[in-house]
């Protein structure tokens, strides 16, 4: 099956600082790619995703980049900000036989940003 | 306007007890999951249930046992509850197989 694994897992940064937070994934079948964020007692929220067919892709301060050679996919936050501060875990998925598609996700990582 | 509904929030049982935690989404979704978040916060996927079809976690012991009534639906059921057992459980749902997941707010599980 499939295994994501993420690093680092805690990443402290100035506020206005930039924060990158990476990921590699073993089956070359997965075509989806996920980051959620999750604040303290939340629940996971979307905040970005990326398929196979595109390289980068870019929501204001969030950008994520694939490089599916290396299997590998990364998560930028520019001008990070104290409400940034929460868990973010990466996943990886494909399709399964029409029965949804079964995210694998990595371990985590805790951001802080300091004011 | 909730999406993912989830009940209880909060469940405090002893060992050896069963329980269920009910799941409902009202976005028209075609699937559902269910997710156990340990005290490390690592989350993994239990269960996949998309029309009618189930798809079982291997690594999930078989006193868990999800049970989904109608599309809107997917419940959890629990048997002989261990300590082990006490985590996070989240509910999710999506439209489509590779698709956006939209989580429920969680039940948090304490097994005494």
């Amino acid at each position: 099956g499939e295994n994501v694994e993420q690093h680092p897992s805690t990443l402290s940064v100035q506020e206005g600082d930039s924060a990158v937070i990476k990921c590699t994934y073993s089956d070359s079948a997965s075509n989806y790619f996920p980051w959620y964020k999750q604040e303290l007692g939340k629940r996971p929220q979307l905040i970005i995703d990326i398929r196979s067919n595109v390289g980068e892709k870019k929501d204001q301060r969030i950008a994520v980049t694939l490089n599916k050679t290396a299997k590998h996919f990364s998560l930028h936050i520019t001008e990070t900000q104290p409400e940034d501060s929460a868990v973010y875990f990466c996943a990886a998925s494909r399709r399964n036989n029409n029965a949804g598609n079964m995210l694998t996700f990595g371990g985590g990582t805790r951001l802080m940003v300091k004011p | 306007d909730t999406a993912v509904s989830q009940t209880p929030k909060y469940l405090v049982t002893q060992m050896g007890n069963d329980k269920s935690i009910k799941c409902e989404q009202n976005l028209g979704h075609d699937t559902m999951y269910w997710y156990k978040q340990d005290s490390k916060k690592f989350l993994k996927i239990m269960f996949s249930y998309n029309n009618k079809e189930l798809i079982i976690n291997e690594t999930v012991p078989n006193r868990f046992s999800p049970k989904s009534p109608d599309k809107a639906h997917l419940n959890l059921h629990i048997n002989s509850l261990e300590l082990g057992d006490s985590a996070v459980y989240f509910c999710a749902s999506s439209q489509d197989p590779v698709d956006t997941q939209y989580f429920g707010p969680g039940t948090r599980l304490t097994v005494l």
